[in-house]
């Protein structure tokens, strides 16, 4: 069974630093496309970040350049280092699998999900 | 980037036809996503590469894509339908989108 679990949030002053885990079981962290997908609250989902197969890594301007995107194949863990957290950023973080069709390499969605946890960045 | 825009809100009564539209220039060259997520919850996948339906999801739920506007359908709408949809995309660049999200009523 596929799972992934979210941790680490918590409340955080501005400028404050946060990393979240991914806990992943049911398939390899290594092998996927992951992402993570905020939503402030009464608000629409956003896109944040992603961790390709190949190691390469793609960011959302809003984050760019403050968050950091990484896994441990060891633990099959994803991560999300925030640093330099601002207001806009309180938002319920999800982490996500792209799920990619193997021979075409394209995407077939994001499959699967975790609950969340949340971030609020206040003083 | 890019930006994909949705209607905010959508009224329907039960058992009508709801169609959601999702819209981006750079969409005739790309894939579009649905998601369906209701309160307290997690989104779920409902819609794939503009038209294809994970298994588990009714059939009431359908794709269709048509130049830079992408629509999501749902046929014979039900009180449980009532939720937040959301369309996505990704690009060349590796970068990912989701549109702003329709909130559909069930009257």
């Amino acid at each position: 069974e596929v799972q992934l679990v979210e941790t680490g949030g918590a409340l955080i002053q501005p400028g404050g630093s946060l990393r979240l885990s991914c806990a992943v079981s049911g398939f390899t962290v290594s092998s996927s496309y992951m992402s993570w997908v905020r939503q402030a609250p009464g608000r629409g989902l956003e896109w944040v970040s992603v961790l390709y197969a190949g190691g390469y890594t793609y960011y959302a301007d809003s984050v760019k350049g403050r968050f950091t995107i990484s896994r441990d194949n060891s633990k099959n863990t994803l991560y999300l280092q925030m640093n330099s957290l601002r207001a806009e950023d309180t938002a319920l973080y999800f982490c996500a699998r792209d799920v990619v069709e193997a021979v075409a390499a394209t995407s077939i969605g994001f499959q699967h999900w975790g609950q969340g946890t949340l971030v609020t960045v206040s003083s | 980037s890019y930006e994909l825009t949705q209607p905010p809100s959508l009224s329907v009564s039960p058992g009508q036809t709801a169609r959601i539209t999702c819209s981006a220039d750079a969409l005739p060259k790309l894939y579009a996503y649905w998601y369906q997520q209701k309160p307290g919850q997690a989104p779920v996948l409902i819609i794939y590469k503009d038209t294809e339906r994970p298994s588990g999801i009714p059939e009431r739920f359908s794709g269709s894509s048509s130049g830079t506007t992408v629509t999501l359908t749902i046929s014979g709408v039900q009180a449980e339908d009532e939720a937040d949809y959301y369309c996505q995309s990704s690009d060349s660049s590796g970068a990912y989108s989701f549109g702003g999200g329709t909130k559909l009523t069930v009257l």
